[in-house]
């Protein structure tokens, strides 16, 4: 089955730095994934749709300029937490369409961050 | 722009009891229908869906769920549920012939007691 990691799995960081979380699709082409944040006990949900060769695509609401995204390849999409602070502090999920077949959402095991 | 509600927000239930999780969802168009288990600290696994076709779907662990258009309704079922299966689910819709980008339900989460 399509299977897509994250690294790292779990980060603690300093307020005021900035974090980079991959998400990498293994065996599959993606010219779309997507970024989630969930809180605890709570829902996913959508911070942008991230587009390989083209920027991203933001939720309302959510500040572009601090979270950074590159989708540089069909298999690779980053976010970017820029200067990090305590409230940022969530667990961040990304997914991946197939370019073939691409009804279906296929997500990473989630990346905890704590930022201190 | 659709909507999932997922009415239960916890399900407490004892090991070998059946097993419902509920969902209804709300669209103007063709939806895709999906169900996704999320353990803890993980992220979320894809359970079953519906696309087309027939209306039961089943998931290689027992669990089943039927789309039903004039209630639109799209339940999860399991006949027998074990410890293993205490986990969030999320019920979660998308349009057909769109971006493919799901909206999902609050979450429902199963707790098996033995």
């Amino acid at each position: 089955g399509a299977v897509v990691s994250q690294h790292p799995s779990r980060v603690i960081c300093k307020s005021g730095t900035s974090v980079k979380i991959e998400c990498r699709s293994l065996d599959f082409q993606a010219t779309t994934m997507f970024w989630y944040r969930q809180f605890p006990k709570q829902s996913l949900m959508l911070m942008a749709t991230s587009n390989e060769g083209s920027k991203a695509t933001y939720e309302q609401g959510v500040e572009k300029d601090k979270f950074l995204i590159n989708h540089a390849s069909l298999t690779l999409s980053t976010l970017t937490v820029t200067s990090a602070h305590p409230e940022d502090s969530s667990f961040y999920i990304c997914s991946a369409n197939p370019a073939e077949g691409g009804e279906t959402q296929y997500f990473g095991p989630g990346t905890r961050l704590l930022v201190l | 722009a659709q909507s999932v509600t997922q009415l239960d927000s916890q399900v407490p239930v004892f090991e070998e009891a059946p097993v419902e999780l509920r969902c209804n969802y709300s669209s103007s168009v063709s939806v895709y229908l999906f169900w996704y288990v999320q353990y803890p600290n993980q992220g979320l696994q894809l359970l079953l869906k519906y696309l087309s076709g027939s209306t039961l779907v089943e998931s290689i662990n027992g669990f089943e769920a039927e789309f039903n258009k004039s209630q639109t309704s799209f339940h999860l079922r399991k006949p027998s549920v074990h410890i293993s299966d205490t986990a969030e689910y999320f019920c979660a819709v998308s349009t057909t012939g769109g971006s493919y980008i799901p909206t999902f339900g609050r979450g429902t989460s199963l707790i098996v007691h033995p």
